[in-house]
């Protein structure tokens, strides 16, 4: 099973701020990787897939980047609607489709 | 527009049975694999089980295989998902969530609001 590791777990940021999450893979998965943001109370919704590709109507704000075990998720100027919980999931090998812990965006 | 809606969740004794069932509309079901994805209270998520748009294929976590059963029925543009000798950490919130790239390469999108599943005497 490919382990999917999220860090921080928990950051906090100034609304306007670049902030950048990490995600790991604990083998290659070349770029098969999605990242989705979830809300309190709502379902997840997907931001990008294929590392690097925003899904439909998800704002250029949101970047993600990297291939192999190393990848990043870039909110280039936090939002107030963005401070939310993040997850990436690989698909590259699977089952299982493993999602990695979380990392959660609190205001500062 | 795409449309999931997840139904069924119950509190339910340990060792009991529940039937999860989600409907879709906006797309022709049949020609997408779907997922169940489950989040415990305060956790992350969990991928369940895949069933393949003909359910010819389909795979379960470790953790829920001989007591979970995934089904679709496309003419209702239903999945279904048996849960028997459910177990505390069976408790959930349960998703059914589309596979998004419609090829069977198994990111999720989109995913339905969810059911909740509580597993206690």
């Amino acid at each position: 099973e490919i382990v999917m590791t999220q860090s921080p777990a928990t950051l906090s940021v100034s609304p306007g701020e670049r902030v950048t999450l990490s995600c790991r893979a604990s083998q290659s998965i070349s770029n098969n990787l999605a990242w989705y943001q979830q809300k309190p109370g709502q379902a997840p919704r997907l931001l990008i897939y294929g590392a690097s590709t925003r899904a439909t109507g998800i704002p250029v704000r949101f970047s993600g980047s990297g291939s192999g075990t190393e990848f990043t998720l870039t909110i280039s100027s936090l939002q107030s609607e963005d401070f939310a919980i993040y997850y990436c999931q690989q698909y590259n090998k699977g089952p299982p489709y493993t999602f990695g812990q979380g990392t959660k965006l609190d205001i500062k | 527009e795409v449309r999931l809606v997840e139904s069924g969740g119950a509190l339910v004794q340990p060792g009991g049975s529940l039937r999860l069932s989600c409907v879709v509309s906006g797309f022709d079901f049949s020609k997408y694999s779907m997922n169940w994805v489950r989040q415990a209270p305060g956790k992350g998520l969990e991928w369940v089980s895949y069933v393949s748009g003909g359910s010819r294929t389909i795979y379960y976590a470790e953790s829920v295989k001989g007591r979970f059963t995934v089904s679709r029925d496309n003419a209702r543009n239903s999945l279904y998902l048996q849960m028997n000798s459910l177990k505390g950490e069976d408790a959930a919130v349960y998703y059914c969530a589309r596979d998004g790239s419609g090829k069977s390469i198994n990111w999720f999108d989109p995913w339905g609001q969810g059911t909740p599943v509580t597993v206690s005497s």
